[in-house]
């Protein structure tokens, strides 16, 4: 069963440029996660998903920033016209329904030039 | 809201001894889930062991155990038999009931030869 999966796991931007982050999760997992880590920070919540629904997005901020869970297809993390401070590593996470372990994949590192 | 803290930034530990990592969370919630991740430099979050609140018995993985004081709020890590590929960042980590994880800062772990 393989685990988590995020591509790409390095992008480069410019300023103003837009990032597709993306996220397939374990099989038979209907809940996705996205977290934020800034350098030498823990990670930050941002949104929980489950198929084509948005749960939870308190952790994101309002403006540039989106995210959806399609029927078929992986999560995508969205972020519009970004800047220097959006440079992180954006993991994802899973669960499956009834349980309460998420599992993460390895990782985008965005770096924004 | 939930907080989870790591007072210790850095800790180092001669291979083969026993370290012990420290945690204290603050929450309001009687039932929740504890978890510890760790963070090699590959930067992947693997999950190390976790523990419900609701069980009284401290959870056990091989060289991996855990000091869970309810009433106190605390939960320590403490690794035995330290080998070098536990080198890595460990976070602590608190499962909300509304499912979100909120992580602490870190301790980095050095594993001296």
């Amino acid at each position: 069963n393989a685990g988590v999966m995020q591509n790409p796991r390095h992008l480069v931007r410019r300023r103003g440029q837009e990032a597709r982050l993306r996220c397939s999760p374990m099989k038979g997992h209907s809940h996705v996660y996205w977290y934020r880590q800034l350098p030498e920070e823990g990670l930050k919540f941002m949104v929980y998903l489950q198929k084509e629904n948005i749960i939870d997005e308190s952790g994101m901020p309002k403006e540039r920033f989106s995210a959806e869970f399609p029927k078929e297809g992986p999560s995508i993390l969205r972020i519009q016209q970004v800047v220097r401070g959006d440079s992180a590593a954006y993991f994802c996470a899973s669960r499956k329904p009834s349980t309460d372990t998420q599992y993460f994949g390895p990782g985008t590192r965005l770096t924004v030039l | 809201a939930q907080t989870v803290t790591q007072s210790q930034p850095e800790m180092s530990v001669q291979e083969a001894e026993t370290v012990t990592l420290s945690c204290t969370y603050d929450t309001s919630e009687s039932d929740y889930y504890l978890f510890w991740y760790k963070q090699p430099p590959s930067r992947q979050m693997i999950l190390v062991i976790r523990q419900e609140a609701y069980k009284q018995q401290n959870a056990t993985e091989n060289r991996f155990s855990v000091n869970f004081q309810k009433a106190a709020k605390s939960f320590s890590l403490k690794i035995s038999d330290s080998q070098l590929g536990d080198a890595a960042m460990y976070f602590c980590a608190y499962r909300s009931r509304d499912d979100k994880i909120i992580f602490g800062k870190g301790t980095r772990l050095h594993i001296l030869p």
